[in-house]
């Protein structure tokens, strides 16, 4: 089945800076690949998402790149703010609607 | 729309009783996916419904079970609760087109605590 795996598991930057979280996949049938925050109490909110007929997207201050040879893609948040300190998840799904997450990524943004 | 809701948000239950968790999709939407999230484990995908029926499943005991109904709303059921099924369970809904991967939209979670 698919593994994804997720790093780091922690990141600490200073408001403004670009913040990178990088995932790998092992499926090679995966072809979507969603990026999901979670706040404290609540549930994962998707921000971005990224199918496999495509290498980057990006939406205001987040990206995100898929590199389908090497298997892995990553989020990039650009001009920090406190706001964006959450918990975010990588996922990867091969169309069974079993989707599966990577281990999460504690972001926090220093003001 | 209305998001995807879960009731109850909170539970606390004892070893060996059962419990019953229910979640309502957006509206239209027909697939219905739940989750458990531990902080040891992540979130591990238990199974999804589309239409009634069990599409998929994940690897968890037959403690775990589910339905679906015709209005879609879901209920998942853990029957002979252990200390270790203490955990947020999270439901998840899509439209669930075949074919089509799909944004999954996440409801708030039911936590489960077992003493």
């Amino acid at each position: 089945g698919e593994n994804v795996e997720q790093h780091p598991s922690t990141l600490s930057v200073q408001e403004g800076d670009s913040a990178v979280i990088k995932c790998t996949y092992s499926d090679s049938a995966s072809n979507y690949f969603p990026w999901y925050k979670q706040e404290l109490g609540k549930g994962p909110q998707l921000i971005i998402d990224i199918r496999s007929n495509v290498g980057e997207k990006k939406d205001q201050r987040i990206a995100v790149t898929l590199n389908k040879t090497a298997k892995h893609f990553s989020l990039h948040i650009t001009e920090t703010q406190p706001e964006d300190s959450a918990v975010y998840f990588c996922a990867a799904d091969n169309n069974n609607n079993d989707m599966r997450f990577g281990a999460g990524t504690r972001l926090t943004v220093k003001p | 729309k209305a998001g995807v809701t879960q009731t109850p948000r909170y539970l606390i239950k004892t070893r060996g009783q059962q419990v019953t968790l229910s979640c309502s999709p957006i509206s239209g939407h027909r697939s219905v996916s739940w989750y458990q999230q531990t902080p040891g484990q992540g979130l591990q995908f238990l199974f999804e419904y589309f239409s009634e029926t069990q599409r998929n499943k994940g690897n968890f005991p037959g403690r775990f079970s589910g339905r679906q109904f015709s209005n879609s709303r879901s209920e998942m059921n853990v029957s002979t609760l252990e200390l270790g099924d203490s955990a947020l369970y999270l439901c998840a809904s899509s439209t669930g087109l075949s074919g089509l991967q799909e944004t999954q939209y996440f409801g708030p979670g039911t936590r489960l605590l077992v003493l």
